[in-house]
């Protein structure tokens, strides 16, 4: 079965950076793209962008332009995302999921990013 | 970019009420709209795709409706594994957006 499992909770200090990996299995990696999702708490989805798993080609959404990096390793099944010069406001639960066609159709269990000094 | 507008939000709804969620596109998307549920403290699920076709698993009384900027979402008899918050979410093109989530809670 379809499975994204992601790495667990991190807890960062503003001007800090985190990584957050998202392992997939049960289908052929490098023929989905992955997409990145964030959620502050109860609030709502925020689309950040996503990378072509076979390519590495990477599209992002323009507020995160300069701090994020999206990339993948096709011999582990992995998936990651760089988000650096941490603020407050980029607390959040972060989630990937796989896209096909147009749609996402298996999320990650998610993983929280807490910013605090 | 293309915004996505939910109503109503909450939604107050009993058990076998039939219920509509509501999502308007600030531009025409054709058929490019998908829909979600989650539940507090789990990912969002998806529930119908490409505007009225039901994911693989999902129970029919979830429709999908709409083309162009107006859409909806209908639970048919609402069960109480229903109670949850749904967003809409159109693929169209980049950047993709979602909606700002319908909370159907308890009448």
């Amino acid at each position: 079965q379809v499975q994204l499992v992601q790495s667990g909770a991190e807890e960062k200090k503003p001007g800090a950076s985190v990584k957050v990996s998202c392992k997939a299995s049960g289908y052929t990696f490098i023929d989905y793209y992955i997409h990145w999702v964030r959620q502050a708490p109860g609030q709502g989805l925020e689309w950040m962008g996503r990378i072509n798993s076979n390519s590495g080609g990477r599209d992002y959404v323009q507020k995160f332009h300069g701090r994020i990096t999206m990339t993948r390793d096709t011999s582990i099944s992995t998936a990651y995302m760089e988000l650096s010069s941490l603020r407050y406001d980029d607390t959040a639960v972060y989630y990937c999921a796989r896209e096909t066609n147009t749609w996402l159709d298996y999320w990650g269990q998610g993983t929280l990013v807490t910013v605090s000094s | 970019d293309i915004q996505m507008t939910q109503s109503p939000s909450p939604l107050s709804a009993s058990v076998g009420d039939r219920v509509t969620i509501n999502c308007r596109a600030s531009q025409t998307i054709s058929t490019s709209l998908n829909w979600y549920q989650q539940k507090p403290g789990k990912a969002p699920k998806l529930l119908i795709y490409a505007a009225s076709s039901l994911q693989s698993g999902v129970p029919s009384r979830f429709g999908g409706s709409g083309s162009g900027t107006d859409f909806a979402l209908t639970i048919s008899s609402l069960q109480p594994e229903d109670f949850a918050t749904y967003y809409c979410q159109h693929s169209y093109s980049h950047p993709l957006s979602f909606g700002g989530g319908t909370k159907v809670e308890v009448k």
